[in-house]
């Protein structure tokens, strides 16, 4: 079984602020890890994801994460908020093998203060 | 190059009524999933199909029944429509062989059912 949980509903920055998105997963096998960005009324689009190799993974819109094992997380950072960057965040896992379905946490909403 | 595509975009319904959502896959894909996406929530996987048969199957009733055709497209059907069946529906693509599956989001099918 796999999991994932996302402390908190929402999340508010100022711009050029740190951003800080919280993920914890759960899973009984070694997982793949992935976050996704999700505009208003749009689909779902993929920020970065973790596949065993480097623990720290960095995506586009300068964002990174960072896979720690021994806390079961991978939080999602950005140095300095932009306005563009206000939007819903979710963490998601799969696991390796042939049983790829998603299973994701129930979002974070950034908002960016000007 | 063709992302995924889904039609139709929105979609009024009354109880007790059937539906069909259709899906085509970013180019050279061969595996379609299906999510539902309730209004606040992160998306909760329907099922997947591979090689025109359904692979995985999460926590949902009969009444959503889904299919591929030879070119990889795909239907979702459901049945006896619900308030509760009111939602974002999503597809997503991948590659069925290659981990980690990385998924491909189309833009959903809104489905309000009155």
């Amino acid at each position: 079984a796999q999991s994932v949980t996302q402390l908190g509903s929402h999340v508010s920055v100022s711009e050029g602020a740190l951003v800080l998105l919280r993920c914890n997963y759960s899973s009984s096998v070694p997982p793949y890890l992935f976050w996704y960005v999700q505009y208003p009324n749009q689909g779902l689009q993929l920020l970065l994801k973790y596949t065993s190799a480097a623990t720290l993974v960095k995506g586009i819109n300068g964002f990174e994460a960072e896979f720690k094992k021994s806390e079961t997380s991978f939080h999602l950072t950005k140095p300095s908020a932009h306005m563009s960057d206000a939007a819903e965040y979710f963490c998601a896992v799969s696991q390796t093998g042939a049983n790829s379905k998603l299973t994701f946490g129930k979002g974070i909403t950034l908002s960016v203060r000007p | 190059d063709a992302g995924v595509t889904q039609s139709p975009t929105h979609l009024i319904k009354t109880r007790g009524q059937q539906v069909t959502l259709r899906c085509s896959p970013k180019s050279g894909h061969d595996t379609v999933s299906w999510y539902q996406q309730a209004l606040g929530q992160g998306p909760q996987f329907i099922f997947q199909y591979y090689e025109e048969e359904e692979r995985q199957r999460g926590n949902f009733p009969d009444r959503f029944s889904g299919h591929q055709f030879p070119n990889y497209s795909s239907e979702l059907n459901v049945n006896a429509l619900l308030l509760g069946d009111s939602a974002l529906y999503l597809c997503a693509s991948s590659l069925g062989g290659s981990p980690p599956y990385e998924q491909y989001f189309g833009p959903g099918t809104r489905l309000t059912v009155t």
